[in-house]
């Protein structure tokens, strides 16, 4: 059974660092194929993709955000870091850890998501 | 990147109505397209990958098709459960991009 989770501070001030971790289990990230992906949603408003770490350690992001975005993991722990840094209120949003694998890239599992708001 | 266009962005219909959903892509993707179920306060859920492809579990009421810039989510007789937004999601490279979303309420 595969399942993912978020974890992460609920809220953040201005200019601060936000590190977010994904814990999944049921799959192994050193498996050829797997991926796992970050994706956001801002309240009341489009899914928005960020980044993207495969098994062989490719990292991909998004073109907006890549200057602020860093993504890493630890397949000891079957974890996925996210990091964002110099929050603004406008990345107020449900921030999901997602599982893709490279046979079409679509996003079969989700977390539950985690709402980080970002206010002074 | 590759921009990602939804229509409708709302649309209401009945229980029992046919539903299309269209999404266009700005660049040829081929058939890696995908299509998402989101209802209020839960994470999203894969009902068509490649285009096509019905995902395992989904009901056969759903389907969908097109390659290349244009493609359709079509629902052949609603339920009230189906009552709920979709996305359109590119997959053919990245950055990954999503539709703007189309919130199908009941009438």
């Amino acid at each position: 059974q595969v399942t993912l989770r978020e974890s992460g501070p609920a809220l953040v001030k201005p200019t601060q660092t936000l590190t977010l971790t994904c814990t999944f289990s049921g799959f192994s990230l050193s498996t050829s194929g797997m991926c796992v992906s970050w994706i956001r949603q801002p309240p009341g408003k489009a899914l928005e993709w960020l980044a993207r770490i495969d098994w062989d350690d490719d990292k991909y992001y998004s073109t907006s955000l890549k200057t602020r975005l860093t993504i890493s993991r630890d397949t000891s722990k079957n974890q996925v870091v996210l990091t964002m840094t110099n929050m603004d209120p406008v990345d107020t949003a449900t921030y999901y850890c997602a599982r893709m694998k490279s046979s079409g890239w679509y996003v079969d599992y989700w977390g539950q998501g985690t709402l980080v708001t970002v206010s002074s | 990147d590759i921009q990602m266009t939804q229509s409708p962005s709302s649309l209401s219909a009945s229980v029992g109505d046919r539903v299309t959903i269209t999404c266009r892509a700005s660049q040829s993707i081929s058939t890696y397209l995908n299509w998402y179920q989101q209802k209020p306060g839960k994470a999203p859920k894969l009902l068509i990958y490649a285009a096509s492809s019905l995902q395992s579990g989904v009901p056969s009421r759903f389907s969908g098709s097109g390659s290349g810039t244009d493609f359709t989510l079509t629902i052949s007789s609603l339920q009230p459960e189906d009552f709920a937004t979709y996305y359109c999601q590119q997959s053919y490279s990245t950055p990954y991009s999503f539709g703007q979303g189309t919130k199908l309420e009941i009438k």
